[in-house]
């Protein structure tokens, strides 16, 4: 079985202050993960996607995330926040084995005060 | 590259009435197509996998007659909602993938269905 966990529903950050957003996986097997950002009434955007290469893994817009084996993690990351990081954001695994299917956590609501 | 679509971005109708709604891969082969749903402040919940030229796969609590899912060729893919209620108001949100494109799905930017 698998699942992802994202432990923060709310984080509410200053503008130009780090963000962390943190997410757990348990898969049996090498997982594919992913980070997608959802803007109100938007569909999904991919931030950055881990495919068992390197275990830090740079995305869009000053977004990383790294690979922790050791602590199945995969949790979010921005230096600085800018006001238009306010967005819910999604850490979502993908096992080949089941078509590709993909298995969304329930979502982060960033708050970017000013 | 890899664009989705989705028509229409919104829609409202009455109860008991169908509404049908496309999801068109723009520039590649979209050789197998999801829909998900998702709740106001909910996560996305997978609805049915289907691949071009055969019937689609639904989740478990997925009413296969209620949804009604068509993937005719390798760019469109139609969902359709039948005898719709209010409780089947939500976003809907299609992704595409193919073959040649390392598994990745590539998501529309989802339909907005209110039932009346």
């Amino acid at each position: 079985a698998q699942s992802v966990t994202q432990l923060d529903s709310h984080v509410s950050v200053s503008e130009g202050t780090p963000v962390l957003l943190r997410c757990n996986y348990s898969s049996s097997y090498s997982p594919s993960l992913f980070w997608y950002v959802q803007h109100p009434n938007k569909g999904l955007q991919l931030l950055l996607k881990y495919t068992s290469a390197a275990t830090l893994v740079k995305g869009i817009n000053g977004f990383e995330a790294e690979f922790k084996k050791s602590e199945t993690s995969f949790h979010l990351t921005k230096p600085s926040a800018h006001m238009s990081d306010a967005a819910e954001y999604f850490c979502v695994v993908r096992r080949r084995e089941y078509g590709n299917k993909l298995v969304f956590g329930a979502g982060t609501i960033l708050r970017v005060k000013s | 590259g890899a664009v989705v679509s989705q028509h229409p971005s919104w829609v409202i109708c009455k109860s008991g009435t169908s509404v049908k709604i496309e999801c068109r891969s723009l520039d590649f082969q979209a050789t197998t197509m999801f829909w998900y749903r998702q709740f106001p402040k909910q996560s996305l919940m997978l609805m049915a996998t289907s691949n071009e030229g055969s019937k689609a796969t639904y989740e478990q609590g997925v009413e296969k007659d209620k949804f009604l899912i068509n993937h005719a060729s390798l760019t469109l893919s139609t969902l359709t909602v039948t005898s719709a209620h209010p409780e089947d108001s939500s976003f809907y949100i299609c992704s595409a993938t193919s073959s040649g494109r390392t598994g990745e799905q590539y998501f529309g930017p989802g339909t907005r269905l209110t039932v009346t």
